[in-house]
């Protein structure tokens, strides 16, 4: 069974650019989470859909992100327009249930230059 | 708020020592207690976790972490390290009626050496 697929591995843009990263949970998981971890730091939440409704997005850094599931599925994660203190890298989790473990993608690397 | 602090940013340790990662959370509420391991070039993978229960965890590869209340602490260990085992290692903590809603330490990279 495939695992939570995260696409693009790597990102380099521009300053003013916008990127939209991409995360494929496990099939059958109604929750997906979004978390990045910028310049080496922690690793800080950012929202949470169960199915396609946001459940939780108090970690949202500010309105130049914007985070979708349509239909419940996949996930994407809109930056615009970018940063250089978004550079860093975003992970994505997914799980069955709100009570039972998460399991992560291998994060999409984002490089704002 | 919840807050976790892992000390030790760099861990460099010869194979077949004993380790010890630290890890301190600060939280006014109860908490669950985990530790995620990162390979290179991989994603987060869940190492042990503390719900409640016995205060002794073991986990995959090894690992065990023992849960203190009264220090806040939740330190992993492994009595005898491999080669494999350098990876970059994240205490989290999550509030029991939110489960994967995550406060990460900055980590710890475990650099074992032969």
């Amino acid at each position: 069974e495939a695992g939570v697929t995260q696409f693009p591995s790597h990102s380099v843009i521009e300053k003013g650019q916008t990127v939209t990263l991409r995360c494929d949970p496990i099939s059958g998981h109604d929750n997906l989470y979004w978390y990045r971890r910028v310049m080496g730091k922690e690793i800080k939440f950012l929202l949470h859909f169960v199915k396609e409704s946001k459940q939780d997005e108090s970690g949202m850094p500010n309105n130049r992100f914007l985070a979708e599931r349509t239909g419940g599925t996949y996930s994407t994660l809109k930056v615009q327009p970018a940063e250089l203190e978004d550079s860093g890298v975003y992970f994505c989790a997914s799980s069955e249930q709100m009570n039972t473990e998460a399991f992560f993608g291998q994060g999409t690397r984002l490089t704002v230059v | 708020a919840q807050s976790v602090t892992q000390l030790d940013s760099q861990v460099p340790v010869f194979e077949e020592a004993p380790v010890e990662l630290r890890c301190n959370y600060s939280s006014s509420v109860s908490v669950y207690l985990f530790w995620y391991v990162q390979y290179p070039n991989q994603g987060l993978q869940l190492l042990l976790k503390y719900l409640s229960g016995s205060t002794l965890v073991k986990g995959i590869n090894g690992f065990e972490a023992e849960f203190n209340k009264s220090q806040t602490s939740f330190h992993l260990r492994k009595p005898s390290v491999h080669i494999s085992d350098t990876a970059e290692y994240f205490c989290a903590v999550s509030l029991t009626y939110n489960f994967n809603k995550f406060y990460f330490g900055s980590g710890t990279k475990l650099n074992v050496k032969p």
